[in-house]
């Protein structure tokens, strides 16, 4: 079984500020992470993942995660964020022996204000 | 670079009626999920393929039923629509195994009246 939390329903920042979405996830055996951005009546878009090795991903528009495989945390971060940024972001997670479902967290949404 | 193509983008039904979206997959992936997103919920897995056979199965009710055809693209097929499955319907795909990550169309918005 596998399953994924985003302990917060919404995170408040204000533009320029560090931003810092969590994840903690429960999988048994390896995990693949993901996180993925969805914007208003639109698709999910990929950020990045983690495999393996270094335990820092960076991924697309400034996102960057840490992988802490002690604490099963999967956080995102972004060091200065802007008003764009605003969206609803999704924590996944898989196993590494399966090709099957990709299992979502609840989601949060991140609220930029200028 | 192509993404993945959903059709329609939005749907009425009635309820009982018959509902048919397709999903066209990003040239050369071999695999194609379904999810289904209810308003304020989070993406729930209903179906995938693995060159065009079955691969997992999730939440999909017995009213559903989906395949992928010769040409990679796949249908979900929704009967006896009810009020509930009024929601964002996804497609993606994938290559490459299980640490390639999805590639998800825009969807289609399914309302049922």
């Amino acid at each position: 079984a596998q399953s994924v939390a985003q302990p917060e329903d919404q995170v408040n920042v204000a533009e320029g500020n560090p931003l810092t979405v969590k994840c903690t996830y429960s999988v048994s055996g390896n995990p693949y992470l993901f996180w993925y951005v969805q914007y208003p009546n639109r698709g999910l878009q990929f950020l990045l993942k983690y495999i393996t090795g270094d335990n820092l991903v960076k991924g697309s528009y400034g996102f960057e995660a840490e992988f802490n495989k002690s604490q099963t945390s999967f956080h995102l971060k972004k060091p200065s964020a802007l008003v764009s940024d605003s969206a609803l972001y999704f924590c996944a997670v898989r196993r590494t022996d399966s090709w099957g479902k990709l299992q979502f967290g609840a989601g949060t949404q991140v609220v930029v204000t200028p | 670079a192509a993404g993945v193509i959903q059709s329609p983008r939005h749907l009425i039904k009635e309820k009982r009626e018959t509902a048919t979206l397709k999903c066209y997959p990003i040239p050369r992936h071999d695999t194609v999920y379904w999810y289904q997103q209810g308003p304020g919920q989070d993406p729930q897995f209903l179906i995938s393929f693995y060159e065009k056979m079955q691969s997992d199965k999730g939440s999909i009710p017995d009213r559903f039923s989906a395949q992928q055809f010769s040409d990679y693209h796949s249908e979900l097929n929704m009967s006896s629509l009810e009020l509930g499955d009024s929601a964002l319907y996804f497609c993606a795909s994938s290559s490459g195994g299980a640490n390639s990550p999805l590639h998800f169309g825009n969807g289609t918005r399914l309302t049922v009246t």
